[in-house]
């Protein structure tokens, strides 16, 4: 059972446009919710995080949307640049030991 | 990555024989987890590490050990590699109220 299903495998955005993942998750104990970006060959890295206590957090151009009802959440990339292009994960934990379960991915593509 | 190593970066090794993949943390955090990435699986969580010689399995756990005698160290063993194990390792560990701090991790090929 995926208990976190990303979309879409893979994206491909003009210069300058906005990037849109999606995530939905079906564990209601999930109470943390980051994104992470991968880069070829890197290990993933934290990029933005948000607590269901609030319906959108924004850091520069990255901001997640947050929608608690519908166990959904997404990452929006504005004014999207050619070095955004990298694979990027959705994830959700809850409870203790603070397990992190991942989406598969999506594969952001930003032409110049 | 700041604070957090994988060894070795590469592997190559034969089905049948053992092999043992190393994270090394210098920064004493409690927790600790490995993880395996494959295409079209994204990351899934083998076994982890809530403190020293406490440990538990995650989602795809079997032909899998891991081992935690320092809270620096974390093992991750392969009792017996096969073909369906190459794959991308990564260690992680818990920084608190950041989330997780991934290493650079280590490609395994089985052959």
């Amino acid at each position: 059972q995926q208990q976190v299903k990303q979309s879409p495998q893979s994206l491909i955005v003009q210069k300058g446009g906005i990037s849109i993942i999606n995530c939905a998750y079906e564990n209601t104990a999930f109470d943390y919710f980051p994104w992470y970006q991968q880069f070829p060959g890197k290990g993933p890295a934290l990029l933005i995080a948000i607590r269901p206590d609030v319906s959108e957090k924004k850091e520069g151009r990255f901001t997640i949307s947050f929608n608690k009802s519908a166990k959904q959440f997404s990452l929006h990339i504005m004014d999207s640049q050619p070095g955004d292009s990298a694979t990027y994960f959705c994830a959700a934990s809850g409870g203790s030991n603070y397990k992190l379960t991942f989406g598969k991915g999506t594969l952001l593509t930003v032409n110049p | 990555d700041a604070g957090i190593t994988q060894s070795p970066r590469h592997k190559v090794t034969e089905t049948g024989t053992p092999v043992t993949l190393r994270c090394h943390q210098t920064e004493n955090h409690r927790y600790m987890y490995w993880y395996r990435q494959d295409p079209g699986h994204g990351l899934r969580l083998i076994h982890y590490s809530y403190g020293v010689k406490d440990t538990d399995k995650g989602e795809v756990s079997d032909g899998y050990s891991v081992s935690r005698s320092k809270t620096e160290d974390f093992l991750l063993t392969l009792e017996s590699a096969t073909s369906s194990q190459t794959s991308v390792y990564f260690c992680a560990i818990r920084v608190q109220n950041y989330g997780y701090t991934f290493g650079s991790g280590t490609r395994l090929t089985v052959v």
